[in-house]
């Protein structure tokens, strides 16, 4: 079965600082990999998508962008955080191209002060 | 575009009094509905997958259903262990079989008394 890690599990950065989280899949052959943001008392919010390496669609404009420089391993970074880029990242991934289930990673707590 | 809407927003059970979660939805084709749970500061846990109306599927306490507008998680004699936020999420036809976006509820909070 698949193994989803993140890192950091927190993480407290001030405004106007870089951003990289990371997250790799064990276990898994040719996943679908996504990056979903959680804000307090709400639902899962779909940032961006991968169906290979290299290939990034994003669901929402804003201030963060993704890559996926290896098959199991998916990035999400920015360049300047903002007070709104606050919340609790999640990856997930399926157990290949076409299945539908999703298995989400532990998570990320981002706090932007 | 897809909507996923959960009730109640916040359940509270005595140990041993069974209930039921409801996830109404809009989707333009279904291609699947998923239920997770959550623990506070966790990623979610996957539950279950229903792919048609009249499917069911269970584990240990908890029995999810379908039907062509809602769903429905039964949970059975809850325990304490059982208190967390369970999630709905509606996957449909759109976008191609390698896109897979899900479109989640806002969940339901349960909370089991002993």
């Amino acid at each position: 079965s698949q193994t989803i890690h993140q890192w950091p599990a927190t993480l407290v950065q001030p405004v106007g600082s870089p951003l990289s989280l990371e997250c790799t899949v064990e276990g898994t052959s040719n996943p679908n990999l996504y990056w979903y943001r959680q804000a307090a008392g709400r639902g899962l919010q779909l940032l961006f998508y991968s169906v290979g390496i290299g290939q990034i669609s994003s669901e929402v404009p804003q201030n963060l962008s993704a890559s996926r420089p290896q098959d199991r391993q998916f990035i999400l970074s920015s360049k300047k955080l903002l007070l709104s880029d606050s919340g609790f990242y999640l990856c997930a991934c399926t157990r290949d191209r076409v299945a539908d289930t999703q298995y989400f990673g532990p998570g990320t707590r981002l706090t932007v002060l | 575009e897809d909507q996923v809407t959960q009730s109640p927003e916040a359940l509270r059970l005595q140990e041993g009094e069974s209930s039921s979660l409801n996830c109404s939805y809009t989707v333009s084709g279904l291609r699947g509905l998923f239920w997770y749970r959550q623990d506070p500061g966790k990623g979610p846990e996957f539950l279950f997958t229903l792919y048609s109306a009249g499917e069911e599927k269970e584990k240990e306490r908890l029995k999810a259903t379908l039907t062509k507008k809602e769903s429905f998680l039964h949970i059975t004699a809850p325990k304490p262990e059982d208190s967390a936020t369970y999630l709905c999420a509606v996957r449909s036809n759109a976008g191609g079989t390698s896109y897979g976006k899900l479109t989640f509820g806002q969940g339901t909070i349960l909370t089991v008394h002993p």
